[in-house]
């Protein structure tokens, strides 16, 4: 089976403090993503990632970096950390190939609040 | 850009009857995946079935099958003798074959009660 997993279930944070959100996956999946998830607005897509080193913004990228040095491990870093970052954010992966339907993986989540 | 609506915020259902989950999405594309994934209380999301948009024959996975109509743009979730571990918050989710790689987008979400 594969496993996606999210280094913090539960983390809380001062206003401009800088957070790291650690993901990894142990299926060698080439694709990596972040979504935040909020209430009454579902799933949105922070960043994504194709490959090592490469990224790519998805529809909410403001106030959000990322990092992939390794293929297993994808990072999201809140550079400062602000109150409206307060949310649960889903780290994802999958394999794509010829046929698939590109199914996403999911971490147990990490809830971030910033006070 | 593709979008994906669940206009039902909350659905309750007795345990063994059967309840439905509305999905509808906007597209201009005529190759795409769509699933539903589940997310249990305090648990990681799951999928629970998924439908390629060229097939007609509609999805099943046990007790859970979808109602797709295509010329509609609607993707609806049956859950059929449901059951105390059905309760969880469910997604549906669009996948484009022809752009965007294998980003997903969600909707916003149903969160299910199953009452005993």
């Amino acid at each position: 089976d594969v496993k996606v997993t999210q280094s913090s279930r539960y983390l809380v944070k001062r206003t401009g403090e800088k957070v790291f959100l650690e993901c990894v996956q142990d299926m060698d999946h080439e694709n990596m993503f972040w979504y935040r998830q909020d209430p009454g607005l579902g799933l949105r897509l922070i960043y994504f990632s194709y490959d090592v080193k490469m990224k790519e913004k998805g529809d909410i990228p403001e106030g959000y970096s990322v990092s992939r040095e390794k293929k297993e491990r994808f990072s999201l870093i809140l550079e400062s950390a602000s109150t409206n970052q307060t949310s649960m954010y889903l780290c994802a992966s999958t394999q794509l190939w010829l046929g698939s339907s590109g199914e996403l993986f999911f971490g147990e989540g990490s809830r971030l609040t910033v006070l | 850009a593709q979008t994906v609506t669940q206009s039902q915020p909350e659905m309750s259902v007795q345990e063994a009857e059967t309840v439905t989950l509305s999905c509808t999405y906007d597209t201009s594309e005529s190759d795409y995946y769509l699933f539903w994934y589940k997310q249990p209380p305090s648990r990681q999301m799951i999928l629970v079935i998924r439908q390629e948009a060229y097939k007609q024959q509609n999805a099943t996975e046990n007790r859970f099958s979808v109602n797709f109509q295509k010329a509609a743009k609607s993707f609806s979730l049956k859950i059929s003798d449901s059951q105390l571990g059905d309760a969880a918050m469910y997604f549906c989710a669009y996948r484009s074959l022809e752009t965007s790689g294998s980003r997903l987008t969600f909707g916003e979400g149903t969160q299910l009660t199953v009452n005993p």
